[in-house]
């Protein structure tokens, strides 16, 4: 049982250039999340997902987007890359269906922006 | 006022001490309380779970959440190296898929 699969794991990216950070799901959640760490900050939410075709803004929006195709999938893309976008970003899924469910987390992919 | 206030630690404890990690939150209306365990290089993993006031207990860790004092806490009895991580604690109210979470305690247990 795989859960949240985030690819790549690591990268280094050079100023303005553009990415996607890939997340698939395979637990049939419908919601899924994208957050970013950063040292002392806690978990802050860039965007999230309640079903395929449906997304919304979260905390830090700016400099992302998403789409949600499917229910397994959420890519995250960096348009503009930028210094301040260095961060570690998680993926994150729940079922929602009722009763708030606790939210299940990649292993991360740490991004660092040059 | 942060909804939710963590202390960030870092805290150092002898092996088989009983830690003691506390949040406080500002917004009467959660009702969901999670702690999740972060490794170095880890993602966050639920570690416990309650939606009630009280005690809940899993083998050696306990939820406690007082809603009255809206204050939640996580003890860990007779600590192991391995529970050496960053612990964060999350709330969310009833509706709300969103979880707030506190900046995280590191916790490094000394053998």
């Amino acid at each position: 049982n795989a859960g949240v699969t985030q690819t790549p794991k690591f990268r280094i990216l050079k100023i303005g250039q553009s990415m996607t950070l890939q997340c698939t799901q395979d637990m049939n959640h419908n919601y899924m999340y994208w957050y970013r760490q950063d040292p002392g900050m806690g978990l802050k939410l860039i965007y999230y997902s309640v079903g395929a075709g449906i997304t919304d803004k979260g905390e830090v929006p700016n400099g992302y987007n998403v789409s949600r195709s499917t229910t397994e999938d959420f890519p995250l893309r960096l348009e503009l890359a930028a210094p301040s976008q260095t961060s570690v970003y998680f993926c994150a899924s729940s079922w929602i269906g009722g009763r708030v469910q606790p939210q299940h987390f990649g292993d991360g992919t740490r991004l660092s922006i040059l | 006022q942060k909804e939710v206030e963590q202390d960030p630690g870092p805290l150092s404890v002898p092996e088989g001490a009983i830690v003691s990690l506390n949040c406080t939150y500002s917004n009467s209306a959660f009702q969901y309380f999670m702690w999740y365990r972060q490794y170095s290089r880890k993602g966050p993993e639920l570690l416990m779970y309650t939606y009630s006031s009280g005690n809940k207990e899993d083998g050696r860790f306990t939820a406690q959440v007082d809603k009255s004092s809206k204050y939640i806490s996580l003890f860990i009895r007779d600590s192991q190296p391995s529970d050496s991580a960053t612990y964060l604690c999350a709330i969310s109210n009833f509706g709300n898929e969103k979880l707030t979470f506190g900046t995280g305690t590191r916790l490094t247990i000394i053998p």
